[in-house]
């Protein structure tokens, strides 16, 4: 079946630096989306990504969709505590079907 | 996006015993879904829960093990049968707000240990 990597597997960094996280799919995904899930909690959509090359932004976060469709990239600029947590990467092919989640880039800060 | 409720938070239950979690959302919705959370580990899709009919389940996941309910559009079921410490995990029920939509919302989970 398809699958996602997701990297890096974790990351610590100090508050104010910025983060890149990505995902790759061996195979094409014609939507894209992020999550982040803190401790304790279900995750939390951040991003979806419906169109090859799409960039898109909210707040301090920015997502592209790549152009090959089968990969995505996650840009938290000026990073600050409150970013900690666990971030996901889900592709799917269509609406009607599973979402399939890469293995999570867990993020720590440094105040 | 969904206000997502889910019974219990957690438990800790013994070997050989079920457990029923309990997912309520505040609109009503197209699809419901089940995902399986293993402690450190990403999201695995147990299975769709269909309106009406038995619920469509994912490769290594069976209705014996896995029953899921869902009398309505806005509440679903799903029972671990037969627990073993294998089970422990967080279950996640998510939902579509329509049929075409690609986006899908998490409730908060049921954390489950098994001893």
């Amino acid at each position: 079946g398809q699958q996602l990597n997701q990297s890096p597997q974790s990351m610590f960094i100090q508050e104010g630096e910025d983060v890149s996280m990505n995902c790759t799919s061996s195979s094409i995904f014609n939507t894209w989306l992020w999550y982040k899930q803190e401790p304790g909690e279900g995750p939390v959509l951040l991003i979806a990504l419906y169109k090859a090359g799409e960039l898109t932004s909210n707040g301090r976060l920015t997502a592209q969709f790549g152009i090959t469709r089968k990969d995505s990239f996650l840009n938290i600029s000026a990073s600050i505590p409150s970013d900690v947590g666990i971030y996901f990467c889900a592709g799917q092919n269509n609406a009607g079907n599973m979402l399939t989640f890469g293995g999570g880039t867990r993020l720590m800060v440094k105040p | 996006s969904a206000v997502i409720s889910q019974k219990p938070s957690r438990d800790i239950c013994q070997r050989g015993t079920s457990l029923t979690i309990q997912c309520q959302v505040d609109s009503q919705v197209t699809m419901m879904f089940w995902y399986r959370q293993q402690p450190g580990q990403s999201l695995t899709l147990i299975a769709t829960a269909n309106q009406g009919s038995e619920a469509t389940y994912e490769s290594g996941f069976v209705i014996d093990k896995f029953p899921i309910s869902r009398p309505n559009l806005t509440f679903s079921t799903l029972t671990v049968s037969n627990m073993s410490p294998e089970d422990s995990s967080i279950y996640l029920c998510s939902v579509k707000l329509a049929e075409s939509s690609y986006e899908q919302y998490f409730g908060p989970g049921t954390r489950l240990t098994v001893t």
